[in-house]
Order: structure tokens, then C-alpha cells, then sequence
């Protein structure tokens, strides 16, 4: 069974501040992603990872930034949080020799 | 880029009734679409999901149809059931790269 995890369900953060998203798998995914889910809006792609240290922009990457130091880790950053990044966010790996992509339990940050 | 647009935004079916809900995209080179479930408070759940040789693919309930001349696929639930009521994603992308979401089609399955 794949295991997605993520750092936090619920988070609360004050504008300016910098914010640390953390994905986590069990396995050894070379593919992860983070996407960010608002009403209306769907699933957009914020960033998203090959390998190690590998990464590359998604639709919506201002303001965010990722980190990939270690395979199973994947961090989404968000440098000085804006009320406009108050969301769902989702990671996501895909799975080795498969397209399928499987989804972490997902964060809701707010930002005040 | 790839533009994958989904309708209707919102639908509502007597339990029972079919249920069916459109994708269009915009990328000939994609070649890989699934669908996702998400049910409130979770996470998305690929419920079923095709390739572009194929036309059709079939799961109990659950259908999806894919035309690439024209550049639409769909997913077709019948004999609907209350716990069919969730929020519905289809995805457009090429094997092994990232996939582009629709907006999400959000099925109400009423007793």
C-alpha cells in the first residue's frame, strides 16, 4: 500500500511569516508533487520533483518555493505567507512504472 | 500547455440514475487520463483511469470513454448510489510527466 504522509492537517500562520510544508513516502518514488486545492478552482500544480534535488515550476510556483534533499522528503515553502495562500495543499507521488498518482491526506493552512 | 476543462461544474441524480460527467483537453500529445473521487474531508482516490489506445474502459459501475480525434473523454456512473456523492477530478497528461487537473464536477446522489 503506498503511504503519503504530511507534516500538519491543520496549520495557522501570521503574514510575512515563512512556512514549511513537509511531504513524506514510505517508498522509493522518484516522482512527487504539490498541488494546492481551492473551490472552483480544482487541483493546480504549485511544484513537482523527478529525483533528488530535482525540481521543476508547475503552474502557480510564485511565491513558493520546494526543497527535495532526500527522496522520500519533499517540502513546499512558502518565503513570506500572504493571506492569498491561505488553502489546501496536497502532495502527490507517482508510483514507479505507473502514471498513477497518489495523494497525501492534504494541509489546510490559513494564513492571517 | 494543457488545458483539460470539465463539465458540469455540479450535478444532481436520483439514486439510481446515471450519471455522466465530460472532460475536454487540449494537448494531442497526452495520453493518459484518470479520474479522481474525493470525498469531503479526504484526499483525492483514483477511481479508474485510461490510455489513449483505448477507447473505453469499464469497472462494475463505473465507465469512462475516451475520444481522441476529438479531444473529450467522459465518465459514466450508473445505477447511482447516495455514497456516489463526492467531488469528481478528471486529469489530461503524458505518460510519465506531470498531469493538469479539471476544475471538478461535484455529484449529488439524492435518496
Amino acid at each position: 500500500d503506498v503511504k503519503v504522509t504530511q507534516s500538519s492537517r491543520y496549520l495557522v500562520k501570521r503574514t510575512g511569516e515563512k512556512v514549511f510544508l513537509e511531504c513524506v513516502q514510505d517508498m522509493d518514488h522518484e516522482n512527487m508533487f504539490w498541488y494546492r486545492q481551492d473551490p472552483g478552482l480544482g487541483l493546480r500544480l504549485i511544484y513537482f520533483s523527478y529525483d533528488v534535488k530535482m525540481k521543476e515550476k508547475g503552474d502557480i510556483p510564485e511565491g513558493y518555493s520546494v526543497s527535495r534533499e532526500k527522496k522520500e522528503r519533499f517540502s513546499l515553502i512558502l518565503e513570506s505567507a500572504s493571506t492569498n495562500q491561505t488553502s489546501m495543499y496536497l502532495c502527490a507521488i507517482r508510483t514507479r512504472f505507473t502514471d498513477t498518482q497518489y495523494f497525501g491526506p492534504g494541509t489546510r493552512l490559513t494564513v492571517l | 500547455g494543457e488545458n483539460v476543462e470539465q463539465h458540469p461544474s455540479t450535478l444532481s441524480v436520483q439514486e439510481g440514475d446515471s450519471a455522466v460527467i465530460k472532460c475536454t483537453y487540449s494537448d494531442s500529445a497526452s495520453n493518459y487520463f484518470p479520474w479522481y473521487k474525493q470525498e469531503l474531508g479526504k484526499r483525492p482516490q483514483l477511481i479508474i483511469d485510461i490510455r489513449s489506445n483505448v477507447g473505453e474502459k469499464k469497472d462494475q459501475r463505473i465507465a469512462v470513454t475516451l475520444n481522441k480525434t476529438a479531444k473529450h473523454f467522459s465518465l459514466h456512473i450508473t445505477e447511482t448510489q447516495p455514497e456516489d456523492s463526492a467531488v469528481y477530478f478528471c486529469a489530461a497528461g503524458n505518460s510519465g510527466y506531470a498531469l493538469n487537473f479539471g476544475k471538478g464536477t461535484s455529484l449529488l446522489v439524492t435518496p
